[in-house]
């Protein structure tokens, strides 16, 4: 059975403090690592896909890494529009559907 | 705009009515997905469906019923037997030669 787990489950930073969130994750024939960003009362907003490990994808202050056993989102110089909850998600082998960990819960103080 | 639509932004039921969700996609997308979010837990997947006129049961499936007629939409009904329906309905889909879901904006469930 597919697991994803998301560390920490809440992170706050002050505007300009780098950091990051982690998805570790265990599957049978890694398909995809997927990063969503989730706004209160909306739905999840993607942001990457990822295929193979020491793959790397950038937008803006974001950046996610991927190994073999885990995922990271980097965000740099974070301001306070990026607070939200962002969503690790992996599929794999056969299956149509992905699992979803619970999320980190990020808050971005000016 | 391509996307995904997911309507009434609100709905309220009361006990022992069936109320209806709906989502609708002009992505031509293929498979379609209906999930649940609870606070400070990960997405259930309730119903989804790969092609017209198909569908399969997810992890929490009891209570709910769902319709694939159109390629465009996946109504999700939620049934007087689901005894805990308070919660955020989310709606996503897929193309069959991607690996990435697109999810709508979501249905706030509450019960009077």
């Amino acid at each position: 059975e597919d697991q994803v787990t998301q560390s920490p489950e809440a992170l706050r930073l002050q505007e300009g403090e780098s950091s990051s969130l982690n998805c570790s994750y265990t599957v049978s024939g890694l398909r995809g690592l997927f990063w969503y960003r989730q706004d209160p009362g909306k739905g999840p907003e993607f942001l990457f896909t990822l295929y193979s490990a020491g793959e790397e994808k950038e937008k803006e202050r974001l950046k996610a890494t991927l190994t073999k056993k885990e995922s990271f989102l980097h965000i740099t110089a974070p301001k306070p529009e990026d607070s939200a909850t962002y969503l690790c998600a992996v599929l794999s082998g056969g299956s149509y559907i992905p699992t979803f960990g619970r999320g980190t819960s990020l808050i971005v103080h000016p | 705009d391509g996307g995904i639509t997911q309507s009434p932004k609100y709905l309220f039921r009361k006990e022992g009515q069936n109320v209806t969700l709906s989502c609708e996609q002009n992505l031509n997308h293929d498979a379609m997905y209906w999930y649940r979010q609870d606070p400070g837990q990960g997405l259930r997947l309730i119903y989804y469906s790969q092609i017209v006129n198909d569908f399969q049961k997810g992890d929490i499936a009891e209570g709910y019923s769902v319709s694939r007629e159109k390629k465009e939409s996946f109504p999700l009904t939620v049934t007087s037997a689901q005894k805990n329906p308070t919660a955020f309905y989310l709606c996503a889909s897929r193309r069959t030669e991607q690996e990435t879901q697109y999810f709508g904006p979501g249905t706030r469930l509450l019960v009077l």
